[in-house]
């Protein structure tokens, strides 16, 4: 059963740092892995998608890479704003006769100004 | 296209009473998937529909529950009759089949059961 987990849970930054988010699965038989940002109160936005066969997507400060073998991934924001805070969640899309997500735990960042 | 479209935004009901939340996925997208999203459990994949077939709905919590998917672009999930810890907020997510498109997800129903 594939299981996801995230680490740190919460993680508070001053304003300017680099930062990495972690992601870990424990079953490597992915169709693709997405991030997403969910605000207080909100839906969930759709980050980065990094389908199966590749090491890395980026968009603006936003670079995440997928190591399928070790069951990893990260989201690496570089030079974080206070706009950046929110809930950061990752999902696994599984193949094993079936494409549903699963989710993540989430790791909460807050950014200080 | 307008994204998913959940309705309504928000829904407080009486125990005992039927629920229905509403969902029109992003055109062209042939899954449909319903979640659930509490502070202890997090994001919970209730049921999902595949060209407006259901899939696995091993999620959907007990026989209260139930999703359909009459056409293309609308599901309903119900709950009846609605108890308490259903009070949670319910997400629905659209995604086409290539491995390089995005789930979209709606902005979610808050369900309050009083």
């Amino acid at each position: 059963k594939q299981e996801v987990t995230q680490i740190p849970a919460a993680l508070s930054v001053p304003e300017g740092e680099n930062l990495v988010l972690n992601c870990s699965f424990t079953d490597s038989a992915i169709y693709n892995l997405q991030w997403f940002r969910q605000d207080p109160g909100k839906g969930l936005t759709s980050l980065l998608l990094i389908q199966s066969s590749q090491r890395e997507q980026t968009s603006g400060r936003l670079n995440a890479s997928l190591d399928k073998s070790s069951g990893r991934s990260t989201l690496y924001i570089a030079a974080s704003q206070p706009g950046d805070s929110a809930t950061y969640l990752c999902a696994v899309r599984i193949t094993s006769g079936t494409y549903k997500y699963i989710f993540g735990t989430g790791t909460r960042l807050k950014v200080l100004a | 296209d307008a994204g998913v479209i959940q309705s309504p935004r928000h829904e407080v009901t009486e125990m005992g009473q039927e629920v229905t939340l509403r969902c029109k996925p992003i055109s062209g997208h042939d899954y449909l998937f319903w979640y659930r999203q509490t502070m202890m459990r997090g994001l919970e994949l209730l049921i999902y529909f595949n060209n407006n077939v259901p899939i696995d709905d091993s999620g959907m919590p007990e026989d209260r529950f139930s999703a359909k998917m009459p056409n293309a672009s609308f599901s309903t999930l119900k709950i009846q009759p609605s108890e308490p810890r259903d009070s949670a907020v319910y997400f629905c997510a659209s995604a086409g089949g290539a491995r390089n498109t995005e789930a979209f997800f709606g902005q979610g129903t808050r369900l309050t059961v009083v």
